[in-house]
């Protein structure tokens, strides 16, 4: 039931764009995005609903599809300070929620 | 604001000693609590989840177990330490169910040796 993320691990140069992807096999009612740099708390970005659209923070949106039980974090021109872990944490029936397997993101100058 | 406190920050324990790890939130009424395990590079295993005083979810079974004796504290604790337990401990709290965003403590970092 837990989320898989692809890809692992991504590696961009300051201004490239990043997609990271957050697939489940269940229905899903919600998907969050969280950002966890290394020995720090996560960090939440956004949340998506069913039946919500597209989010967007600063550089960083997402996207829900609910028929393919998926969601997509979009970073566009990245800064170093994007740099960390991304979680996606999926909302399942019956209150289950599970967070996803990790995308680490390196931006090098 | 909203504010979440977990303490110790830090600790060493031997195998089979005991665990108490708190966590308070401030700036908000009956929210719901969580507790999580993070293994060394890996992700966010939920072990514990509350919707109020005296209801606990356990969602692994292991050698832990939560209490929430006041609104806004939630306690992890084990009577037994086993090397597995060593990882990062983080406590989140939350407005309502899975369908809003949570927000974590600053974590403790637990070394079981």
């Amino acid at each position: 039931q837990q989320p898989v993320q692809s890809p692992q691990a991504v590696i961009l140069r300051e201004g490239e764009d990043a997609v990271i992807n957050c697939s489940s096999s269940k229905a899903l009612y919600s998907v969050h995005w969280y950002r966890q740099k290394h020995g720090e708390a996560p960090v939440f970005l956004m949340i998506l609903l069913k039946g919500g659209e597209q989010k967007g923070h600063e550089k960083i949106s997402a996207s829900f599809n609910e028929k393919k039980q998926q969601s997509s974090l979009y970073l566009t021109a990245s800064q170093l300070s994007y740099s960390g872990t991304y979680f996606c944490g999926t909302e399942l029936s019956g209150n289950q929620f599970y967070f996803g397997t990790g995308t680490s993101l390196t931006v090098i100058p | 604001s909203q504010t979440i406190h977990q303490w110790p920050a830090t600790l060493v324990q031997p195998v089979g000693s005991p665990l108490s790890l708190e966590c308070t939130v401030e700036g908000t009424s009956n929210p719901n609590l969580y507790w999580y395990r993070q293994a060394a590079g890996r992700g966010l295993q939920l072990l514990f989840y509350s919707v109020g005083i005296g209801q606990i979810s356990s969602e692994v079974p292991q050698n832990l177990s939560a209490s929430r004796p006041q609104d806004r504290q939630f306690i992890l604790s084990s009577k037994k330490l086993l090397l597995s337990d060593s990882g990062f401990y983080l406590c989140a709290w939350s407005v309502g169910g899975p369908s809003y965003e949570q927000y974590f403590g600053p974590g403790t970092r637990l070394t079981v040796t």
